[in-house]
């Protein structure tokens, strides 16, 4: 099974902040990365699909990177509705892995 | 509207079964694989079981924790996917989603779509 450990566990920042959150995995999953955010009280939403492409409907603040172990969501500039938990999982073997999520909470 | 309903969740006691459900409207259902995830209180995002579309004969996976007691299938004439939950115990209490994959369609690996969820708690 791969591991997926997610960076920090909480970010405390202000809105207008550029957020990084990093997820790394135990062995290689190639570009097959997504990322989700969860707000409270919500359902999972899509956000990056192959570790660098943004959903249908995204705002072009959130950006991903990275291949291989080492990935990153990127936020460049927090909006009030992006405080929330997110979610990176594996697309790459079975069984399918989630991280433990980064809150990024308001400072 | 392109959505997902589940349905069917509740209070059961250990040792019990239930059928969740998840029904798709606004799309072609029987295209897309679905899969279902939990989510205990407080907790993070679970992978339970995935059901490929009738094009590749509907073949399932499923986490190691529920392989052997959960079973998920389709009737894509009703546009619903279910999961049959068997010797249930409290570590599958949870909110129970589903979403659809975007892989048969688009060849993306990807969740586009999620229900809103059904609870199941699991206590004596």
């Amino acid at each position: 099974e791969i591991v997926l450990t997610q960076s920090p566990a909480t970010l405390s920042l202000s809105p207008g902040e550029r957020a990084t959150l990093s997820c790394r995995a135990s062995q290689s999953v190639s570009n097959y990365l997504v990322w989700f955010q969860q707000r409270p009280g919500q359902a999972p939403r899509l956000l990056i699909y192959d570790a660098s492409n943004r959903a249908t409907g995204i705002p072009t603040r959130f950006s991903g990177s990275g291949s291989g172990t080492d990935f990153t969501l990127t936020i460049s500039s927090l909006e009030p509705e992006d405080f929330a938990v997110y979610y990176c999982q594996q697309r790459s073997t079975w069984p399918l892995t989630f991280g433990g999520g980064t809150k990024v909470e308001i400072k | 509207e392109v959505q997902l309903v589940e349905s069917g969740g509740g209070l059961e006691q250990p040792g019990r079964s239930l059928r969740l459900s998840c029904t798709g409207s606004g799309f072609s259902f029987g295209d897309y694989p679905v899969s279902w995830f939990r989510q205990a209180p407080g907790k993070g995002l679970e992978w339970v079981a995935y059901i490929r579309s009738k094009v590749y004969d509907e073949t399932p996976e499923y986490a190691a924790s529920v392989k052997g007691r959960f079973s998920i299938s389709r009737d894509d004439s009703k546009s619903i996917a279910y999961l049959q939950m068997n010797s249930l115990n409290t570590d599958d209490t949870g909110l129970y989603y589903c979403a659809r994959d975007l892989f048969t369609i688009q060849r993306v690996r990807a969740f586009d779509i999620w229900g809103q969820g059904t609870m199941v708690t699991v206590s004596s």
